[in-house]
């Protein structure tokens, strides 16, 4: 069981917006303003999309956006391509003992 | 433009230690933390630990009694050693440079998956 929940599956249609979610708790999404997120193609490895809850990191879409409310984040990917297609898992910093925590990811199906 | 890849036995045998390498090219490693990650067949992804080039480690609390991480500066590498290992551990492992000020997984390796099996 991941540390942070992430709904397993979220669909929608080329050009819509989708958002997905990831809850933690006071200890790790709560506390700190250092949630990522990845996104990762069949076979390959993940890639940095998001970091620091918001900022996109050289090179990534602008639009892929994050944001944080109380222990909840969420990315939301806006226009949405075929290319987008992928599994996304956010993750947070938990504190130096646990560090990182990730949530259990999200399959993108694009309709 | 910074390059990891993981190289190491992709079988191992249950009690034994599973042993992996990641090379870092096209930059040094010296000033940034280096970290492992694995994820099991069709599952998530799970922090291991990381290591400054100091060679300071931290470790995943639910590994911690049998992970070790150390680096080779001089050989621009760093590696993870788990013990005593069994079917649970059979995963994709990748090596990654860890951004502190973000505590951000900011490069990747592709990833080698190492399979627990007598």
């Amino acid at each position: 069981q991941s540390a942070l929940t992430q709904p397993a599956s979220v669909s929608g249609s080329p050009g819509q917006s989708i958002t997905i979610s990831c809850t933690g708790s006071r200890s790790d999404v709560g506390s700190y303003n250092l949630v990522s997120w990845y996104q990762q193609h069949p076979g390959k490895a993940p890639k940095l999309m998001i970091y620091e809850v918001s900022k996109r990191p050289s090179g990534v879409s602008n639009r892929f956006s994050g944001s944080k409310s109380g222990s909840t984040a969420s990315l939301t990917i806006s226009g949405l391509q075929a290319e987008d297609e992928a599994d996304y898992y956010c993750c947070s910093y938990a504190g130096s003992s646990t560090y990182a925590v990730f949530g259990g990811g999200t399959k993108l199906t694009v309709l | 433009q910074v390059q990891l890849q993981e190289s190491g036995p992709r079988l191992v045998k249950p009690s034994e230690t599973l042993s992996l390498t990641c090379i870092v090219s096209g930059g040094s490693i010296s000033s940034y933390y280096w970290s492992w990650i694995r994820q099991p067949p069709g599952k998530g992804l799970d922090w291991i630990g990381y290591i400054y080039y100091s060679g300071s480690t931290n470790y995943n609390p639910s590994l911690k009694s049998r992970v070790t991480i150390s680096i080779d500066t001089s050989k621009n590498q760093f590696s993870l050693k788990l013990s005593s290992v069994t079917a649970a551990d059979t995963a994709v492992y990748y090596c990654a440079r860890l951004q502190d000020q973000s505590d951000a997984f900011d490069i990747w390796g592709q990833g080698t998956m190492v399979t627990v099996s007598s």
